[in-house]
């Protein structure tokens, strides 16, 4: 089955950090750029950031450039994302998802994974 | 970054109804213009990408047209699982930011 799936959410104290991780099967991952999405409670989507597939070009929303780093091992099928000096306003649901390449529109999405930061 | 602006924010319609949602971006964004469909607790869905390109599988209700800046999706004969929320995205420059949704409501 073609799929995603997050994991490594959970509650973190301000100034924190968590690693979350995606698991990708089903297509052949290192063909792809991947990203992710984050929508906070009650709220919109907000993309985040993005990787090409040899893991050589990431991109970063402003607000989380510094803080957060984008990283994938093809070897294992599998997309992360490191967030440092996590703030109360990164609290949200982190999806990931595969980017087609051109027009950059995500074609495959997971289900996310809750991240919480609050004391 | 480019700001995407969506309007209305929210809609309510009647089965059977033709909506249309606008997008609108800061600043021209030649075709690089998708739209998602999300239903609440669920992640969201690919319907059109590159402004009028349906995705597989997707029924042919849903239409997408515009340009540069501009950018309209539209639902002809509304059914009762179409009520969600419609997200524009742009690929033209990272961040590929969306557009803040419109909520469609069941009148």
């Amino acid at each position: 089955e073609v799929q995603l799936v997050e994991s490594g959410g959970g509650l973190v104290q301000p100034g924190g950090s968590l690693r979350l991780s995606c698991a990708a099967s089903g297509f052949t991952f290192g063909t792809y750029w991947v990203g992710w999405v984050r929508q906070a409670p009650g709220r919109g989507l907000e993309w985040v950031a993005n990787i090409n597939q040899d893991g050589s070009k990431k991109y970063y929303v402003d607000s989380v450039r510094g803080r957060f780093t984008i990283s994938r091992d093809n070897a294992k099928n599998s997309l992360y994302l490191h967030m440092n000096s996590l703030r109360a306003e990164d609290t949200a649901v982190y999806l990931c998802a595969r980017d087609r390449g051109y027009y950059s529109p995500f074609d495959l999405w997971g289900q996310g994974t809750l991240v919480t930061v609050s004391s | 970054d480019i700001q995407m602006t969506q309007s209305p924010s929210s809609l309510s319609a009647s089965v059977g109804d033709r909506v249309t949602i606008t997008c609108r971006a800061g600043q021209s964004i030649a075709n690089y213009l998708n739209w998602y469909q999300q239903k609440p607790g669920k992640a969201p869905r690919l319907l059109i990408y590159a402004v009028s390109s349906l995705e597989t599988g997707v029924p042919s209700r849903f239409s997408g047209s515009g340009s540069g800046t501009d950018f309209t999706l539209t639902i002809t004969g509304l059914q009762p699982e179409d009520f969600a929320t419609y997200y524009c995205q742009q690929g033209y420059n990272t961040p590929h930011t969306f557009g803040q949704g419109t909520k469609l409501e069941i009148q």
